[in-house]
């Protein structure tokens, strides 16, 4: 299976703050890497899909890059509603695997 | 809107079979890939396998000697059935759709399913 690692596990910012969060593959997924939001008591929700294009309704301040086996989730400009979990998820090899999850929170 | 719901029993005794109904409002099941995820405090997110519209199945080498997967488009649901279970089955179970085996675009809400007797 493909080991998907997240970094960090957590993270405290303050409103308005760039954020970014790390994900990187065991080996290559090209980019089928995607990004979802958890917040509490809810199911995930798409972000970012293929490693940097935005689901529709998403707002632009989330972006996302890279290829292969490194990948970056970035807030540009961290809002109280991003309080939440955060996890890549890679879809190039079965089975689909998960990273373990990027707390996020305001200071 | 594409809504998707689970449903089933949220407690299921150790060894018994856990059944999971995912129902589908907005769109046809015919059509698309389907997935059932968990998440647990010891595992984080586990995808347990998907299922397309025309029946065709794939699962976790994890769970795969004990996983079922089935659709009935009469209904226009999805289900999963999880033989021999255990405590390390207990999990927030979630549905998806499976955009094109590319990401997961609709999510149920979640249903916990505890094993104990």
């Amino acid at each position: 299976d493909i080991q998907v690692t997240q970094s960090p596990s957590s993270l405290s910012a303050f409103v308005g703050d760039r954020v970014t969060i790390s994900c990187r593959a065991s080996r290559s997924v090209d980019n089928y890497l995607n990004w979802y939001q958890q917040r509490p008591g809810t199911a995930p929700k798409l972000l970012i899909y293929r490693g940097s294009t935005l689901q529709t309704g998403v707002p632009s301040r989330f972006s996302g890059s890279g290829s292969e086996t490194d990948f970056i989730l970035t807030i540009s400009s961290l809002q109280p509603e991003d309080c939440a979990i955060y996890f890549c998820h890679q879809t190039r090899t079965l089975p689909d695997t998960f990273g373990q999850g990027t707390k996020v929170e305001i200071k | 809107q594409l809504q998707l719901q689970e449903s089933g029993p949220g407690l299921v005794k150790p060894s018994e079979t856990l059944s999971l109904t995912c129902t589908v409002s907005g769109g046809s099941i015919s059509d698309y890939y389907w997935v059932w995820i968990r998440q647990s405090a010891g595992k984080g997110l586990e995808w347990i396998g998907r299922i397309h519209g025309s029946g065709t199945t794939n699962y976790n080498a994890s769970v795969k000697s004990r996983v079922t997967m089935s659709l009935d488009t009469s209904k226009n649901h999805f289900s999963l059935k999880l033989s021999s279970v255990t405590a390390a089955d207990t999990a927030i179970y979630y549905c998806a759709r499976d955009w094109n085996t590319d990401y997961f675009d609709s999510w149920g809400q979640g249903t916990l399913v505890t094993v104990s007797s």
